[in-house]
This record gives C-alpha cells, sequence and structure tokens, in this order.
C-alpha cells in the first residue's frame, strides 16, 4: 500500500540549530514526493518538490530510494519557519496525493 | 479575489440539516479537490474534478455530494451527517489533474451537532 509515514508529530529546535523533518514512504514505483507547509493563520502551500532540486526559504530534500526516505533539512532554523509541514506522495497509479500526519515544528527564541 | 475561496468558513449543522460548502478558485485551473483535513488523521482524498467531470470518488458515504458546474466552482452538499463528519474540509485545484502542485483554500470548519 502505498503510504506516508512522519513519525514526529512535534520537533522543537532553538533559534539557528538545524532541523530535519523525517519522512518516509512506501511505494512500489517511482516515487513524486512533496513538501507542504502551513503557517499559522494561514493555508496549505506547496513549499517544495523533489525533482524541482530547488531550496526553497532555505529548506532542501533529498529523495533517498533505498531508504525510502525524503527528509526536509535546514541548517539554521528561524522563528518564522515554525508552522505545521506535511510530506506528501503522488500515487503514479491513481494520480492521487497522498499525505502524511504532518509535523509541527517550533522553532524557539 | 485570487487564488482558492471558500465559503462558509464556519459551519454548525444539526444532523438533519442540508447544508452546502462552496469553493471558487481564479486561477485558470482544471481540476478541483475536496479534501477533509479531521484531528489526528492525515488529509484525506474525497473527491476529485477534472474538466468538470468527476475522476476519484474516494469511497465517501452518499451524505457527501459534490457538484462541479464548470471549472471555476466546486460544492459539497451535505445531508444527515453524522458528529464524526465533523472536520475541517479543504478545498484545492490545480492547472490539472493528477499533479501534486495544488493550491488550497482557507478550509469550511464544519461541526455536526
Amino acid at each position: 500500500a502505498q503510504r506516508v509515514t512522519q513519525p514526529e508529530k512535534l520537533l522543537s529546535v532553538f533559534k539557528g540549530a538545524p532541523v530535519e523533518l523525517k519522512c518516509n514512504y512506501s511505494y512500489s514505483g517511482s516515487p513524486e514526493l512533496f513538501w507542504y507547509v502551513q503557517y499559522s493563520r494561514q493555508r496549505l502551500q506547496l513549499l517544495l518538490r523533489h525533482i524541482s532540486r530547488e531550496s526553497i526559504k532555505g529548506f532542501t530534500a533529498d529523495l533517498n530510494k533505498g531508504e525510502t526516505s525524503f527528509h526536509l533539512k535546514k541548517p539554521f532554523a528561524q522563528e518564522e519557519d515554525s508552522a505545521m509541514y506535511y510530506c506528501a506522495l503522488i500515487s503514479g497509479n491513481t494520480g492521487k496525493l497522498i499525505f502524511g500526519q504532518g509535523t509541527t515544528l517550533q522553532v524557539k527564541p | 479575489e485570487t487564488g482558492v475561496t471558500q465559503t462558509p468558513r464556519h459551519l454548525v449543522m444539526g444532523m438533519t440539516n442540508k447544508k452546502s460548502l462552496k469553493c471558487e478558485q481564479h486561477l485558470g485551473h482544471n481540476a478541483m479537490y475536496w479534501y477533509k483535513q479531521s484531528a489526528k488523521k492525515p488529509l484525506e482524498l474525497m473527491f476529485v474534478y477534472s474538466l468538470e467531470e468527476r475522476v476519484e470518488n474516494n469511497s465517501v458515504p452518499s451524505r457527501f455530494s459534490p457538484e462541479c458546474p464548470n471549472s471555476s466552482h466546486l460544492f459539497l452538499h451535505l445531508h444527515t451527517l453524522q458528529p464524526e463528519d465533523s472536520a475541517l474540509y479543504l478545498c484545492a485545484s490545480s492547472d490539472r489533474a493528477n499533479t501534486g502542485e495544488l493550491f488550497f483554500g482557507e478550509g469550511s470548519r464544519l461541526t455536526v451537532l
């Protein structure tokens, strides 16, 4: 079954510390993976997609097919990074976007 | 208005009521979606419309009835809901179906008494 797992419900770090939000997936084909973010009182929005290989707001994510992971990383967290982060996978068979349960990132001053 | 707009933002209804959620997108997209976001659960896809045709019905109970009169508007008609249907209902759109790049509305918070 296709599944996205975010093992941490809450990740709390201090400003300036490195951040890694974990995402593991279960998918038999070649996955297409995404990170979405929801800041307080804002709508859910796309942060980045793995095929773009881009860095957005200092965040990067590398697809590791061996470990079936797509962890989101940032070397130095900022307070404005505090938000809910969702990892998502699109199923090539159905075209459905499947979300993980989300991780709340709390960056303390 | 730009982006994806949902109304109402909050709705309280009894189990015997009939109500509707409305979604409008101003992005020129061809696909629209309804997602359900419950506490402690991942976002659940409910329905997908592509070019006004329903292409996905993700085993949703018939008490939820979607309608897509044109590519800019999407409705979710609600009838005889249960308290466990209380959730945040999110509408999204994309330029085409089967893409992971969705644009979301702010959601309609539904409470069923």
